[in-house]
């Protein structure tokens, strides 16, 4: 069966700190990779997807970047974080466009 | 740009009671997924629905899809405290899914 580890679950970050946070799938390949953020009580909003490797597809400008340096990796950075970028990091997959995704167990980051 | 409104935003209500959460959505899409998120955690998938007419049940929950109407609800039958937690509805759109806004949901005993 398929799973997704996101790591890490919680981080605190001062202002102006490089930010890397990764996730991995198993039992799946080529896989579309997905991150989501969500502030506090607010809904989610999509931040990058990946149809595959060194495919990126950016839906919001902003401080952050992403890369897939393999097929079932998928990794958020940022070189210098803001407090605007504390949120719930969610990453997710689907076995290809338009089908059910899968989420990851999220990463709380708290800029300070 | 593909649009997904849910309503309730909040809703409040007292155990063994029925209610009906909405989701609309701007543009045509064939599937639709609901999923439920407690506090703190991470999207678990509910239901799938792939086709106008879709209906699936699983416990107090039934989802249904009407792709006419773009417009797929969530009812809750005899609600119970772990009922509790945000539920969104998600719409394919080009390349990824598009969430509506949550709807979060308390049971009171």
């Amino acid at each position: 069966s398929q799973t997704i580890h996101q790591w890490p679950a919680t981080l605190v970050q001062p202002v102006g700190s490089p930010l890397s946070l990764e996730c991995t799938v198993e039992g799946t390949s080529n896989p579309n990779l997905y991150w989501y953020r969500q502030a506090a009580g607010r809904g989610l909003q999509l931040l990058f997807y990946s149809v595959g490797i060194g495919q990126i597809s950016s839906e919001v400008p902003q401080n952050l970047s992403a890369s897939r340096p393999q097929d079932r990796q998928f990794i958020l950075s940022s070189k210098k974080l803001l407090l605007s970028d504390s949120g719930f990091y969610l990453c997710a997959w689907s076995m290809g466009i338009n089908t059910e995704a899968f989420f990851g167990q999220g990463t709380r980051l708290t800029v300070v | 740009e593909l649009k997904v409104e849910q309503n309730p935003l909040f809703l409040s209500m007292q155990e063994g009671k029925n209610y009906t959460i909405y989701c609309n959505y701007s543009t045509t899409s064939d599937r639709l997924y609901w999923y439920r998120q407690d506090p703190g955690k991470s999207l678990e998938s509910l239901f799938v629905l792939l086709s106008n007419g879709a209906v699936k049940q699983e416990g107090r929950l039934m989802a249904s899809l009407d792709t006419k109407a773009r417009l797929s609800t969530l009812h809750i039958t005899a609600a119970v405290h772990d009922l509790s937690a945000t539920y969104f509805c998600a719409v394919t759109g080009a390349n990824n899914l598009f969430f509506g806004t949550g709807t979060r949901l308390t049971v009171i005993p």
